[in-house]
């Protein structure tokens, strides 16, 4: 029940194009959902999170989709970048306040 | 702000040898977490504190792992005796009590064991 899982595990996109990320939950009580972003030889970074209380947030070209009933979320990274080429960690968190991550999505965007 | 600041960056060390990562977390966050990353099992949750108080240790390994923290700015996880098996990056990670918010990690520590 504490699981989150991510797909596709790699990515690769040409410039311009639109990436996907998605992912599951199965806890009922997770009630933030963050995308983090890493960089090789970097720690994650917060990119983008979401509460179940919307179904959609937009922050510049990157998107989180939520859909409740079906205890899913993705993240959609329009007009993508070889600077946007990372490993994407979806998590979800609870208020017990420790955060659960998805195992990565590693992007290549191609120039 | 300097953000979560770890230590060492990176240490190699012989198998059996005692091996002490460090962390220091953001000024005003009492919460505090370590996870290890690997390649095959991502980023896993080792143990966290709330207000310097271990709170869940269900994900350390084994009982070569251990970690303290005496008081709100510094924590550190420790193995002894260390293994190959235990190569990994390991990250600490902080934010404010109770939340998932504002969870910021630092730059980790890559450990190799030989």
């Amino acid at each position: 029940q504490q699981q989150v899982k991510q797909s596709p595990q790699s990515l690769i996109v040409q410039k311009g194009g639109i990436s996907i990320i998605n992912c599951a939950y199965e806890n009922t009580a997770f009630d933030y959902f963050p995308w983090y972003q890493q960089f090789p030889g970097k720690g994650p970074a917060l990119l983008i999170a979401i509460r179940p209380d919307v179904s959609e947030k937009k922050e510049g070209r990157f998107t989180i989709s939520f859909n409740k009933s079906a205890k899913q979320f993705s993240l959609h990274i329009m007009d993508s970048q070889p600077g946007d080429s990372a490993t994407y960690f979806c998590a979800a968190g609870g208020s017990q306040g420790n955060l659960i991550f998805g195992k990565g999505t590693k992007l290549s965007v191609k120039p | 702000d300097a953000g979560v600041i770890q230590s060492p960056r990176h240490e190699v060390t012989e198998m059996g040898q005692e091996v002490t990562l460090r962390c220091k977390p953001i000024s005003g966050h009492n919460s505090l977490f370590w996870y290890r990353q690997t390649m095959m099992r991502g980023l896993e949750l080792l143990i966290y504190f709330n207000n310097n108080v271990p709170i869940d240790d269900s994900g350390m390994p084994e009982d070569r792992f251990s970690a303290k923290m005496p008081n709100a700015s510094f924590s550190t996880l420790k193995i002894q005796p260390s293994e190959p098996r235990d190569s990994a990056v390991y990250f600490c990670a902080s934010s404010l009590s109770g939340t998932s918010f504002g969870y910021t990690f630092g730059s980790g520590t890559r450990l190799t064991v030989v």
